[in-house]
């Protein structure tokens, strides 16, 4: 079945320093990829999304593209700020799933960010 | 904002006892979805809707059910709560359409059964 890896946490950085969160996953078709962040007391929000082989997503700074040769999908920053502490979750959404499993989505294990002033 | 609620937002109650959660959206969306969040986990699907009266099983849905007899509103009943439900459940909605079925999550409820 289909499967996201995350790296282990918790990752700790100080205020401006280069993030990097790897995400590989296992998928019997083509699958939409996301990342979805979640702050102290709230649910996930979506992040980022990717479609198709090769496309980046990006949004508040954080980017990663879809590698389908290495079926990865890894979150990156340039310069981490204290309020982008929280949990990072990569997910999967696999459309060869048909019928009524559409557009269901498949989560790693989530990456506890924390950054330091 | 999706509009998505959950209610309770927290709860406390004792094992054996029958609990139910809610899930409210205001968008006529017709997939619907609650999980479970643990540590070390991720979230995990519980059940799933795709419409009026159609629902599915998730990956762990033992000791768990769900109704849903209008769009708008989603149940999760736990029959007989045990001390292994303790957890946060979050309900979600599909939005996407094509490709990009991303889902919007609510705000989630805090469930402690002791």
């Amino acid at each position: 079945g289909d499967s996201v890896t995350q790296m282990e946490g918790p990752v700790t950085l100080s205020e401006e320093a280069f993030l990097t969160i790897n995400c590989t996953y296992t998928a019997t078709g083509y699958p939409s990829l996301f990342w979805y962040v979640q702050y102290p007391g709230e649910g996930l929000q979506l992040l980022l999304k990717a479609t198709k082989a090769d496309d980046k997503g990006s949004n508040k700074g954080f980017e990663a593209t879809y590698r389908k040769e290495t079926t990865s999908f890894h979150l990156e920053k340039g310069s981490v700020q204290v309020s982008d502490s929280a949990v990072y979750f990569c997910a999967l959404s696999d459309p060869s799933a048909g019928g009524t499993s559409y557009g269901k989505l498949t989560f790693g294990q989530g990456t506890i960010l924390t950054v330091h002033p | 904002d999706a509009g998505i609620t959950q209610s309770p937002r927290h709860k406390v109650t004792e094992t054996g006892t029958p609990v139910t959660l809610r899930c409210h959206q205001t968008e006529n969306h017709r997939y619907m979805y609650w999980y479970r969040q643990d540590p070390g986990h991720g979230l995990r699907l519980i059940h799933y809707s795709y419409g009026v009266k159609d629902t599915d099983k998730g990956e762990v849905s033992d000791g768990y059910s769900v109704s849903r007899s209008k769009t708008e509103d989603f149940l999760l009943t736990l029959e007989s709560a045990t001390s292994s439900q303790t957890s946060v459940y979050f309900c979600a909605i599909r939005t996407g359409t094509g490709g990009y079925n991303e889902q919007f999550f609510g705000p989630g409820t805090r469930l402690t059964v002791l």
